[in-house]
């Protein structure tokens, strides 16, 4: 049973416009989220989370939302550029961080 | 300040035998998590340690084993190798695990033929 599910093995775009990858979860006890961006031969970098009681967090030109109540965040790049090309994986908590929940991860390939 | 450092890099062995990974986190870092990645697969916990304590552990048999030192230094153990254990296997660090963001080393790739 797999609690938090990246459906979109993949997505294309076209630089300067808008990334949105998508994350969903299952389990209610969830209540810190993450995303993490992965280059090849290289272990994941943190790049936003959001609580639970929050539904929504920025930091510069990302952006994650949280709708509690359909249990999906996802994960906004504006504007993408070609060096956000990585893979990015959804990340879920309870109260410790420590271990978190991975979805499988979104491949992202921004076109010059 | 130093990142989160992974030994050895890379690791091959014959099924059967037994391996042991170190990581070493940052600086001032008390919580320090494995996880394995095989091929198309997101990342799987394995355990989470905190003070020399294993805190948290994942749904993997009892041949992957840890332990962590008084410097927050950690070492994980996967006895009796099998063929489905060859992943890249990461280690992450974290102030206390609480609400806080890891911070994840390069990881060991681990061969087993």
């Amino acid at each position: 049973d797999q609690q938090v599910k990246q459906n979109s093995p993949s997505l294309s775009v076209q630089e300067g416009r808008i990334s949105i990858l998508n994350c969903d979860y299952t389990n209610s006890m969830f209540d810190y989220f993450l995303w993490y961006k992965k280059y090849p031969a290289e272990g994941p970098t943190f790049l936003i989370s959001i609580s639970s009681i929050k539904d929504k967090n920025e930091d510069g030109r990302f952006t994650v939302f949280l709708n509690k109540s359909a249990k999906h965040l996802s994960l906004h790049i504006v504007p993408s550029q070609p060096g956000d090309s990585a893979v990015y994986f959804c990340a879920a908590s309870g109260t410790n961080a420590g271990k978190s929940t991975f979805g499988d991860g979104t491949t992202l390939t921004v076109k010059p | 300040k130093a990142g989160v450092t992974q030994t050895p890099r890379y690791l091959i062995k014959t099924r059967g035998q037994q391996v042991t990974l170190s990581c070493s986190p940052i600086s001032g870092h008390r919580s320090v998590s494995w996880y394995q990645q095989t091929p198309g697969q997101g990342l799987q916990f394995l355990f989470e340690y905190f003070s020399e304590t294993q805190r948290n552990k994942g749904n993997f048999p009892g041949r992957f084993s840890g332990r962590q030192f008084s410097n927050s230094r950690s070492e994980m153990n996967v006895s009796t190798l099998e063929l489905g254990d060859s992943a890249l296997y990461l280690c992450a660090s974290s102030l206390f695990g609480n609400y806080n963001e890891q911070f994840f080393g390069p990881g060991t790739r681990l061969t087993v033929l």
